[in-house]
């Protein structure tokens, strides 16, 4: 199984929609984050959370929210999807006690069409 | 500000060549850096890192060494494979608080047989 689940993996929605975008874990990672993919421009970073209760903007935080359930849940809500908002997205994980140099692990990612 | 340049896609090399994809950064500090792998509708999978100067990381057969002085951590591989076809993201981390990594935009890599 995977450590690092997101549902849906493809989701298709009209401008004005509500679409939340789900991740679990079961790596017992407390780190999670969210990362849009655009073509040609890498990935960039939506939001982060240390824990439960320590959520951060990212640099493209505008138009999306977040909501840490529990440690191993963290979910990207488009309040009011817009059509630059179709991309890929992606969560990824990391432990704090693998120290300053730890990486992250990646889910599948969800693609995102906004029509 | 921070941030990672890699050599812009896509590269075509016939298998069994030799691969180069170069990576410069830019960075405040001494930062980790990566090599992430993306496989054609996959997650990214970290492939390898270095965490200080003059240390190669390396992973099936991949090779990158962290060169301060360069500000380089370009992406080596003697024989390439069809297997290898994928998008190739180097990356950076600093030591701080927010813990974000800095990606570049990625090299899109195809292996011919």
């Amino acid at each position: 199984d995977a450590d690092v689940t997101q549902t849906p993996r493809n989701r298709i929605t009209k401008t004005g929609k509500r679409i939340m975008l789900e991740c679990s874990q079961t790596k017992g990672h407390d780190r999670m984050y969210w990362y849009r993919q655009d073509p040609g421009l890498g990935l960039r970073l939506i939001y982060y959370s240390f824990d439960v209760k320590d959520i951060n903007k990212g640099e493209i935080s505008d138009g999306y929210s977040v909501s840490r359930q529990a440690q191993a849940k963290f979910s990207l809500s488009l309040e009011s999807a817009i059509p630059n908002q179709t991309a890929l997205y992606f969560c990824a994980t990391s432990d704090t006690l693998m120290g300053a140099w730890n990486e992250q692990f990646f889910g599948p990612g969800t693609r995102l069409t906004v029509l | 500000g921070d941030s990672v340049t890699q050599m812009e896609g896509p590269v075509t090399l016939s298998e069994e060549a030799f691969l180069t994809i170069n990576c410069t950064y830019t960075a405040t500090g001494y930062p980790s850096l990566f090599w992430y792998v993306q496989y054609p509708g996959e997650g990214l999978q970290l492939l390898l890192k270095a965490t200080k100067a003059d240390d190669k990381g390396s992973n099936k057969g991949f090779e990158a060494t962290y060169r301060k002085e360069t500000t380089s951590f370009h992406l080596e591989k003697g024989s390439v494979q069809v297997s290898d076809s994928a998008v190739y993201f180097c990356a950076l981390k600093l030591n701080t608080r927010d813990d974000k990594i800095i990606f570049g935009k990625g090299t899109r890599l195809h292996i011919l047989p």
